[in-house]
């Protein structure tokens, strides 16, 4: 079966780093995104990584090992404004998209 | 540029009847997708449409249709509702059917009694 893996809640204090880790194991690997949604809204796209290594896109990074079924979202000097679930999706061999459950994100003062 | 919108906001139904969630898209992007977004659980696929006039099933297609006529609307119909169809919907859309970027609509909060 098809199956992705994230943290279902984390908590991290304003200006400081945390790493949201996603294992995945699909059918076909098309590449990896990471989504932020805020409570009530829309998913909003944040990266995408194909190929191994480290994409680097102001304050977020996004990191994808294929070998190991995994990837990590890295978010630098957090703002509260970060708070929001986090979702992890995998574009299978059929292109379409197989989602995490979300982690959700609580930034503290 | 509206990007996509849905409608209605929100909507309780009472099981049994008919809906139909709209979806209109003004980016002129050739793939269009529904899914369903429950607590607990990730986006599900429902169904999709990679170009007008294409349509395809997702993970948790039954007991839902869709037509895609034109390039910008994209409706989902639910032909009897049932409440463990009670969820938030979304539509998508994206320039093609491989690996691009997905736009979301607001969603459709559908309560089934």
């Amino acid at each position: 079966g098809q199956n992705i893996d994230q943290p279902t809640e984390m908590t991290a204090t304003e200006g400081a780093i945390v790493q949201i880790n996603c294992t995945y194991q699909t059918s076909g690997f098309n590449g990896l995104f990471w989504y932020q949604q805020h409570a009530g809204e829309a998913p909003t796209f944040l990266s995408y990584n194909v190929l191994d290594g480290l994409e680097e896109k102001g304050r977020f990074s996004s990191f994808l090992s294929r070998s190991k079924g995994y990837s990590y979202l890295l978010l630098k000097e957090l703002q509260m404004k970060d708070s929001a679930s986090y979702l992890c999706a995998v574009m299978d061999s059929n292109y379409q998209l197989i989602w995490g459950a979300g982690t959700k994100l609580i930034i503290k003062p | 540029i509206a990007g996509i919108t849905q409608a209605p906001t929100s909507q309780i139904l009472a099981a049994g009847r008919r809906m139909t969630l709209r979806c209109t898209q003004d980016m002129r992007h050739n793939a269009m997708y529904w899914y369903r977004q429950d607590l607990g659980l990730g986006l599900r696929l429902i169904h999709y449409s990679n170009t007008a006039g294409t349509t395809g099933k997702g993970e948790v297609p039954d007991g839902y249709s869709v037509s895609r006529a034109n390039t910008d609307d994209f409706p989902l119909t639910l032909a009897s509702a049932v409440p463990s169809q009670t969820s938030v919907y979304f539509c998508a859309s994206s320039e093609s059917g491989g690996a691009n970027e997905q736009f979301f609509g607001p969603g459709t909060r559908l309560t089934v009694l």
